[in-house]
């Protein structure tokens, strides 16, 4: 079966340090990979997304930027946060192309002070 | 650009009592409209997905129906159960294949 994994779980970093969040996902081979942010009390936003290794499409410009350097990996990052980057982390996974559900894992809360 | 809209933000009900929650999206262009559930600090869970042919699809005390043409979408649970509290979100898939989502439905059953 299907498993994905992201981490850390928490972070709590200061105003312009830098950033790295890992999501793997296990049991399935080219699968499309995303990550979505979801501020409080807002729906989530999707932020970035990728058909490939080395393949990124970016929703929302900003501070983030993000890498797939293996099939199954996918990398958020960011040279310096900004208080404005707080806020729960989602990766997910698809079928590549199919109309089928996406898969989210367990998230990772940000804060950044 | 798709947006989709979630009424009420914030239901309280009592225990037995059944939920309608409600969304709607601007462009019917979609493939398909999935309902998650999202319990506080994790992740999404997938409860129904009605592709963009069909009117309704049923998962136990869940029902959702989706009327594309107006587009909207309706979530029923029926005979509510404290454990059916938690954000309920829903989300179209569009054309190219990304999800637009609601900013949700939180969920509150009283004992």
């Amino acid at each position: 079966s299907q498993t994905i994994h992201q981490w850390p779980a928490t972070l709590v970093q200061p105003v312009g340090s830098p950033l790295s969040l890992e999501c793997t996902v296990e049991g399935t081979s080219n699968p499309n990979l995303y990550w979505y942010r979801q501020a409080a009390g807002r729906g989530l936003q999707l932020l970035f997304y990728s058909v490939g290794i080395g393949q990124i499409s970016s929703e929302v410009p900003q501070n983030l930027s993000a890498s797939r350097p293996q099939d199954r990996q996918f990398i958020l990052s960011s040279k310096k946060l900004l208080l404005s980057d707080s806020g729960f982390y989602l990766c997910a996974w698809s079928v590549m192309e199919s109309t089928d559900t996406q898969y989210f894992g367990p998230g990772t809360r940000l804060t950044v002070l | 650009k798709q947006e989709v809209t979630q009424i009420p933000a914030a239901l309280s009900v009592p225990e037995g009592e059944n939920l309608v929650l409600n969304c709607s999206f601007t462009d019917s262009a979609i493939y398909n409209l999935q309902w998650f559930r999202q319990d506080p600090g994790k992740g999404l869970t997938s409860l129904l997905l009605i592709q963009s042919s069909q009117r309704e699809q049923t998962s136990g005390r869940l029902n959702a129906s989706l009327d594309k043409s107006s587009g909207r979408s309706t979530l029923y649970i029926a005979a509510s159960q404290p454990g059916d509290s938690a954000t309920y979100l829903c989300a179209v898939l569009d054309n190219d294949y990304k999800l637009s989502f609601g900013a949700g439905t939180t969920v509150t059953v009283r004992a």
